[in-house]
């Protein structure tokens, strides 16, 4: 899987929109990107992922530039419980066999602490 | 999204002592689950992959017969620390995927470990 790229740390404040980016140039055309986000003490939760149209969903919206080789997750009106580490993981997920494509390599994240 | 659970949510226990830990996947089958290990201030680190009828496959530098997996059924996995130690104290995580279309892997809440 392609490796990524994200800023150690943001900050935002509370109920300004969180763009947080992620350099992925050597991913290839089966990849996905994946963002999971994990608040102090918990599991990680999954946010959203895409392949290469820009997506949306009740948590966050993903942007993918044309080339691929890079995405920002939108938080587009970050609240105090937004503050977390937030990872981008690029991987296979196309998958119609029914065995998993298996373990996902965690970074060391994006820690976004959100302000009031 | 898909609903994994863990339990206990903690334990404490004494140096030699084994601990188990459950994985159950609630509103999905999963016939592969992963576990991984979070020490302090670090990401998470993948220690075996769980498999529905069959041995686990563990990754290099985890021991196997110090971390037993057991996938009991199509929705359960066991993580069994045997003769634990100090140094086995961390937040360990398991995660299942929904595998079909665009595969997507859920997380339980995590169990902290303790060892005294």
């Amino acid at each position: 899987d392609a490796k990524t790229t994200q800023p150690t740390s943001m900050d935002c404040a509370e109920g300004r929109a969180a763009n947080l980016p992620c350099n992925h140039s050597t991913i290839s055309g089966n990849e996905y990107v994946y963002w999971y986000r994990q608040i102090h003490s918990q599991g990680p939760q999954y946010i959203i992922h895409g392949l290469k149209n820009n997506e949306t969903n009740e948590m966050a919206s993903l942007i993918i530039t044309e080339d691929r080789k890079s995405s920002t997750l939108i938080l587009p009106h970050a609240t105090l419980r937004d503050t977390a580490v937030y990872y981008c993981i690029v991987r296979k997920a196309e998958n119609a066999g029914g065995t998993s494509y298996g373990k996902l390599t965690f970074g060391q994240g994006t820690i976004l602490t959100v302000h009031p | 999204g898909a609903v994994v659970s863990q339990h206990p949510s903690r334990v404490i226990c004494k140096s030699g002592t084994s601990v188990k830990i459950e994985c159950r996947s609630l509103d999905f089958q999963a016939t592969t689950m992963f576990w991984y290990r979070q020490f302090p201030k670090q990401s998470l680190m993948l220690m075996a992959t769980s498999n529905e009828g069959s041995k686990a496959t563990y990754e290099q530098g985890v021991e196997k017969d110090k971390f037993l997996i057991n996938h009991a059924s199509l929705t359960l996995s066991t993580l069994t620390v045997t003769s634990a130690h100090p140094e086995d104290s961390s937040f360990y995580i398991c995660s299942a995927p929904t595998v079909g279309w665009e595969e997507t892997q859920y997380f339980g809440p995590g169990t902290r470990l303790l060892v005294l």
